[in-house]
């Protein structure tokens, strides 16, 4: 079963407007973290935002948000005023337990592309 | 600024040559470092788990003999692709861990574009 699903292959977003990418989890481990990358064109992993599976308010970075629905088991990022610079592939993924040594699992990935 | 590297950034070799990628923590010891696959429009596979001063720990359906991981120091660990071949060409890329008092954050390294001709 897959542990990490991103539904939204591709999407496209009008410039300035914001956006959510979906992404749910299945875990029965009550430790886990949840994090965002963004992959640009050039392939560097860029770490957008973290989610504590403990923490009690969803994570905020600048203009990224992680809207974290524990019983839903989703962790959607929103993207507020969204940028051309935007467009690249975004990638969630989880991992289990709290030891240092636990794998990180990745979703499929959604590509967005922000239009000007 | 960077804190993870790795070299090459790019690598092009014939069919049976072995290439050896490094991985370099620059900013914190990392006592476990994650290397990935990613081949095109596809997600990051995890590879293998290198573990300083032990045995890597590989994913189910990644030969170990064929990818060969050593992290013989905190700040360094090195993936060889033994005898590579066409279908190994792909993105490899590693990771580090990081955590703060309530944050964690995995490091990537900049990646490694393979290849085999």
């Amino acid at each position: 079963a897959q542990k990490i699903t991103q539904t939204q292959p591709g999407m496209f977003v009008q410039e300035k407007e914001a956006v959510t990418l979906d992404c749910t989890y299945d875990t029965s481990d009550p430790s886990y973290g949840l994090f965002w990358y963004k992959q640009p064109s050039s392939g560097e992993m860029i770490f957008l935002i973290y989610q504590g599976s403990y923490d009690q308010q969803n994570a905020t970075e600048g203009r990224y948000s992680l809207n974290f629905q524990k019983a839903r088991k989703s962790a959607n990022l929103v993207i507020s005023a969204s940028q051309l610079g935007d467009s690249a592939m975004y990638f969630c993924a989880m991992r289990e337990g709290i030891d240092s040594a636990s794998k990180i699992i990745f979703g499929s990935g959604t590509r967005l592309s922000i239009r000007p | 600024g960077a804190v993870v590297s790795q070299h090459p950034s790019w690598v092009i070799c014939k069919s049976g040559t072995s290439v050896k990628i490094e991985c370099r923590s620059l900013d914190f010891q990392a006592t476990t470092m994650f290397w990935y696959r990613q081949f095109p429009k596809q997600s990051l596979m995890l590879m293998a788990t290198s573990n300083e001063g032990s045995k890597a720990t590989y994913e189910q359906g990644v030969e170990k003999d064929k990818f060969l991981i050593n992290h013989a120091s905190l700040t360094l660990s090195t993936l060889t692709v033994t005898s590579a071949h066409p279908e190994d060409s792909s993105f490899y890329i590693c990771s580090q861990e990081k955590r703060g008092n309530r944050q964690e954050t995995q490091y990537f390294g900049p990646g490694t574009r393979l290849l085999v001709l």
